[in-house]
Order: structure tokens, then sequence, then C-alpha cells
């Protein structure tokens, strides 16, 4: 089975530019997610698709953070304008029709450099 | 009150010692849990799951439960350099429906 595919690995940007990330989930996981890393934290939770509807974006910063996730397969993440303290691994994850539950698997994530 | 909680280190243990992460979460109605491995550079690796009071072991790891107390713990035996990352305790909130990550604990394995 495949795993999450993102991209790209890496990005630097000047602070107020706009990025764009993207995830493509394993093959049939219904239930994706994008977290946030910033160095020496936890990841925490920015947005939560089940298929393509949002079930939870309460700590997406939605002044400059967008999400979608088309069709109920790939998604993007945006930051537009971005800001210095957006500097952060952007990790993508899914899981099963089991639910997380089981637990999830990430992907290898988007590093962020903004200068 | 942060939902999970663990000392972030670093927490050195000599090669061939048990190494122990500990963590403690406040949602009381939590039902699954979780200890993600993350290398530097990395993204987290699931490496145990634990739904049910007590132990579960899996080879050289002993992940551990205790609801009332609302702790849970990783045991490492026989602790190789190789085993040197951060360890993240993660909670799957029933009020939420989603996981819930602690800051990690850095582990130093001395060879």
């Amino acid at each position: 089975e495949a795993g999450v595919a993102q991209s790209p690995r890496y990005k630097i940007i000047e602070k107020r530019q706009s990025v764009a990330f993207w995830c493509n989930p394993i093959s049939g996981h219904a239930t994706l997610y994008w977290y946030q890393q910033i160095l020496g934290q936890g990841p925490k939770l920015l947005i939560q698709f089940q298929n393509n509807g949002v079930v939870d974006d309460s700590q997406l910063p939605k002044d400059r953070f967008s999400a979608e996730r088309l069709k109920g397969v790939d998604s993007t993440l945006k930051i537009q304008p971005a800001k210095l303290e957006d500097s952060a691994v952007y990790l993508c994850a899914s899981s099963s029709y089991r639910g997380p539950a089981y637990g999830y698997t990430f992907g290898s994530g988007t590093r962020l450099t903004v200068v | 009150q942060k939902e999970v909680e663990q000392n972030s280190g670093p927490l050195s243990v000599p090669e061939g010692a048990i190494a122990s992460l500990n963590c403690t979460y406040s949602d009381r109605g939590s039902q699954s849990f979780f200890w993600y491995r993350q290398y530097s550079g990395k993204s987290p690796e699931l490496i145990m799951s634990i739904y049910s009071n007590g132990d579960k072991e899996d080879g050289r790891f002993t992940a551990q439960l205790n609801k009332a107390s609302q702790y849970v713990s990783l045991l490492i035996r026989d602790s190789q350099p190789s085993d040197s990352a951060t360890y993240l305790c993660a909670v799957l909130t029933l009020r939420d429906d989603k996981i819930i990550f602690g800051k990690g604990t850095r582990l130093h394995i001395l060879p």
C-alpha cells in the first residue's frame, strides 16, 4: 500500500508571500488531516476533512490559511500571506474507514521556512 | 490545562537499560492512546496503540495504561542507540474524535 504523499518536501519563502502544499492520502482513506508542527513541539491539528467536507477547522487561522479537498481525495493547504511564525513542518495524515481509533499514517511533511 | 502532557526531556538512558516515558491526559472520556516515534527531520511513526487498562507488549516495547489516573507510559527494554528519537504521546479525544499530541519526550540512548 502506497503511503501518504506530500509535496514539496521543502519550501523557503519571504514573509507576505503565498505558498501551497499538496497531499495525496492512502487510497480509500476517507479522513484527511493537516497538522502543523513547530520545532520542539508536538503536531497541532489545523483542519480535518471527511471525504470532501470539513469536520473541524477550529484551529486554522482562517485570515491567512485555507484548505480544500476536491473530490474527496487530494488536498491542498495554502498560506497567504505568510508570517515568520508560520515556519514549521506541515504534516498530512489519513486514517482508514476504521477511523482514527487505529491511528494515523503521516506523510513525509513539508518543511516551510519563512524569512 | 494542557490536554496531553509529557516531560520534554532529554531523557538519557544507557544502552541496554530500560527507558521509561510518561504521559498524562486531561479528557477522562478518551478511549484510544498512541505512542509515535519521530526521528529528527522525519514524520511521526506509530509504534504502539493501547485501548484497555493494563499492559500491552510488542517486542521490546510495552505500553501501560491507567485510565483512573489518566496516565499512559511506554517502556523500551534493552534500549538501543537506534531508539534515540522523540516519542510523542497521543490521545483520541471522545469529545472531538480527533487525535491530540503531546509535545514529545526526547530520548537519548548512550552507547
